[in-house]
């Protein structure tokens, strides 16, 4: 069964310090999402990529987030720098086009000391 | 956005079913009914989904009332491997979204 790969599946750094996570989607699915998921809350959406281009950003903090999909396939979400506050799981999914159900990656968890 | 209201936690027997319920009052008329789970440490995993008729597949069936106003999600035959948090979700259509509540966490007992 296909899977949505997400990379690494932990990470720590200290805060100030920059951090990256990166996630391949299925092969063909030209929507991905990041969202961002605190310990006991549900995932809250970041962003939205189709194919290349940004469809949705509104929440992502962009004065320290940014999110890019190059070539329409994998995707890199970027955090510098990072804040105590950053601390949580960072999930991407991905879909065949818009209107169908997600595939959720297992996931980044991201520990900011 | 139609919101979802859902208990914050139930128990279940294990091979008994379990029955999720979910309130979305505000639900227009043209938004589905998503069901998602989210087992520990792991990206949540798609369920069912319905716009207005019940629907099953080899998970779980979803029931919708008459008004659309609120769902059930049943699992007919719960294991020990369902215990997860369950999301309802509504889904905005025109711009795509899932946006995801605090769910039900569901504990199967043996």
């Amino acid at each position: 069964e296909a899977e949505v790969a997400q990379s690494p599946r932990y990470k720590i750094t200290e805060k100030s310090q920059a951090v990256a996570f990166w996630c391949d989607p299925i092969s063909g699915h030209a929507t991905l999402y990041w969202y961002r998921q605190i310990l006991g809350q549900g995932p809250e959406l970041l962003v939205q990529f189709q194919d290349e281009s940004v469809v949705d950003d509104s929440q992502l903090p962009k004065d320290r987030f940014s999110a890019e999909r190059l070539k329409g396939v994998d995707s890199t979400l970027k955090i510098q720098p990072a804040e105590l506050g950053d601390s949580a799981m960072y999930l991407c999914a991905s879909s065949p086009d818009r209107g169908y159900g997600y595939t959720f990656g297992s996931g980044t968890r991201l520990t900011v000391v | 956005d139609a919101k979802t209201t859902q208990p914050t936690s139930m128990d279940c027997a294990e091979g008994r079913a379990a029955n999720l319920p979910c309130n979305h009052s505000t639900i227009s008329g043209n938004e589905y009914v998503y069901w998602y789970r989210q087992i520990h440490s792991q990206g949540p995993q798609y369920i069912i989904h319905g716009l207005k008729n019940n629907e099953t597949n080899e998970m779980a069936s979803l029931i919708i009332t008459e008004d659309r106003k609120s769902s059930t999600l049943i699992l007919p035959h719960a294991t020990l491997r369902d215990t997860a948090v369950y999301y309802c979700i509504v889904r905005v259509v025109d711009t795509d979204k899932l946006i995801f509540g605090t769910g039900t966490r569901l504990q199967v007992f043996p």
